[in-house]
């Protein structure tokens, strides 16, 4: 069945370590997002992909970085997080060709940094 | 700015209660609107949308939809609400001078009390 996974669902880290949140997704879809968001807030959106070697930056201005070495795997990094870093990180796709936009969401990442 | 309005940030009604949510964007130009769904606990994903064509969109569990351009308004609304719609709604413009990227609203959080 077509879908988009992310691991892990929770994380509770220290400051200071490296963190990767993962994304895949069987939607056989060329473009993918990561979205920020906090309780009571919009989503926001803070990294974006066209496909395979294309990454470019959201409107949300964030410390995280990117790749896209896979046309199914978009997962996100942080170097060193910290508690400023606590959120919740979704995954999203949609067909490049689209004009539309329709984006498929995964479950989420919620993110805490102590 | 530019943005997304949701005008109810929590809701509270009754079984067999009419809903109606209001969404307010605030883009010229071309756009395509969303609203999305996120039960407790699940993904967020899409309740209905609107392309082009009949300005009344009707989506999933008897929810609909009507987008008035002179409004700019893309409100949501279901005659008869049940329990089970307890759930954060958001709604989403697509604009397509963006570069098709969608800004969503801060959401609503519905409670329907049994």
């Amino acid at each position: 069945e077509a879908d988009i996974y992310q691991t892990p669902r929770y994380l509770v880290i220290g400051t200071g370590k490296k963190i990767t949140l993962e994304c895949s997704q069987t939607m056989g879809h060329d473009k993918m997002y990561w979205y920020q968001q906090d309780p009571g807030m919009e989503l926001h959106l803070i990294h974006y992909s066209y496909g395979v070697n294309s990454t470019e930056k959201g409107d949300l201005s964030s410390e995280s970085t990117v790749s896209r070495i896979r046309t199914e795997h978009f997962p996100l990094t942080l170097e060193s997080a910290r508690p400023s870093h606590t959120s919740q990180y979704l995954c999203a796709s949609s067909e490049l060709a689209s004009s539309y936009n329709e984006q498929f969401f995964g479950p989420g990442t919620r993110l805490t940094v102590l | 700015a530019q943005s997304v309005s949701q005008h109810n940030h929590h809701v509270i009604l009754s079984e067999a209660a009419s809903l109606e949510l209001g969404c307010n964007y605030s883009y010229g130009g071309t756009v395509n609107l969303f609203w999305y769904v996120q039960y407790p606990g699940q993904h967020l994903q899409l309740l209905l949308k609107y392309f082009s064509g009949d300005p009344l969109v009707k989506g999933i569990k008897g929810f609909e939809a009507e987008f008035i351009k002179s409004k700019f308004s893309f409100n949501l609304r279901k005659p008869s609400v049940q329990w089970s719609d307890t759930a954060e709604y958001f709604c989403a413009v697509n604009r397509w001078q963006s570069g098709n990227k969608l800004v969503f609203g801060a959401g609503t959080i519905l409670r329907v009390k049994s």
